[in-house]
């Protein structure tokens, strides 16, 4: 059974930095061909993406939020980081993680998520 | 950079056909993925590659693109298919993902 599973903070302040751990089960992120993908979605939005990382550590990146965020990949503990720089209240939302097992452009798993909130 | 344009509600009775709609300039020419999104949990892709299901998902899903629109089409629909749905792309020419905004399924 594959299974991704978001962790990091549920509250951060303004300004600081937010790190993110998706840790990836049943699943190498190191198969050939493979990506994983952070999405969010601010309360009463829409599913917004963030970032994606390949197997062999390729990166892209939301063009308006490529100066705030980072996506890197450890392999021997089969996750996958994201990094947001200069945190802000519009940043509250659900953070998901998804895989792209065949890298062919669609998530087809989700982890559950989870709320991160700005506030001071 | 490309953009999804999805109507944000749709409507529909138990047992009958609901048409979810996205548009987007030359989107025949993509292949567009639909995910199933309900309050609480994890999204679902329902279809992929414009017309693909996943294991699992029911054959009353499918999917169709022509010109500008592309169209996630339920039939028989039951109250545990209201959700919200998403299409998404690969936008090849800025090297990114793409979601439209959502449309909100609602069963009367």
């Amino acid at each position: 059974q594959i299974t991704l599973k978001e962790s990091g903070p549920t509250l951060v302040k303004p300004t600081e930095t937010l790190t993110l751990t998706c840790t990836v089960s049943g699943f190498s992120v190191s198969t050939s061909g493979s990506a994983v993908g952070w999405v969010r979605q601010p309360p009463g939005k829409a599913l917004e993406w963030l970032a994606l990382i390949y197997w062999d550590d390729t990166q892209r990146y939301r063009p308006s939020l490529q100066s705030r965020v980072t996506i890197t990949r450890d392999a021997s503990k089969n996750q996958v980081v994201l990094t947001m720089t200069s945190m802000d209240l519009v940043d509250t939302g659900t953070y998901s993680c998804a895989s792209q097992r065949t890298g062919d452009g669609y998530f087809d798993l989700w982890g559950r998520g989870t709320l991160v909130t700005v506030s001071s | 950079s490309y953009v999804l344009t999805q109507p944000p509600s749709v409507s529909v009775t138990p047992g009958k056909t609901a048409r979810i709609s996205c548009g987007g300039n030359n989107i025949e020419n993509q292949r567009v993925h639909w995910y199933q999104h309900k309050s609480g949990q994890a999204p679902v892709l329902v279809i992929y590659h414009n017309t693909d299901r996943p294991s699992g998902i029911p054959g009353r899903f499918s999917g169709s693109h022509s010109g500008n629109t592309a169209t996630l089409t339920i039939t028989r629909v039951e109250g545990g298919d209201e959700a919200d749905y998403y299409c998404q792309v690969w936008d090849t020419g800025g090297d990114h993902v793409v979601f439209g905004g959502g449309t909100k399924l609602t069963v009367l």
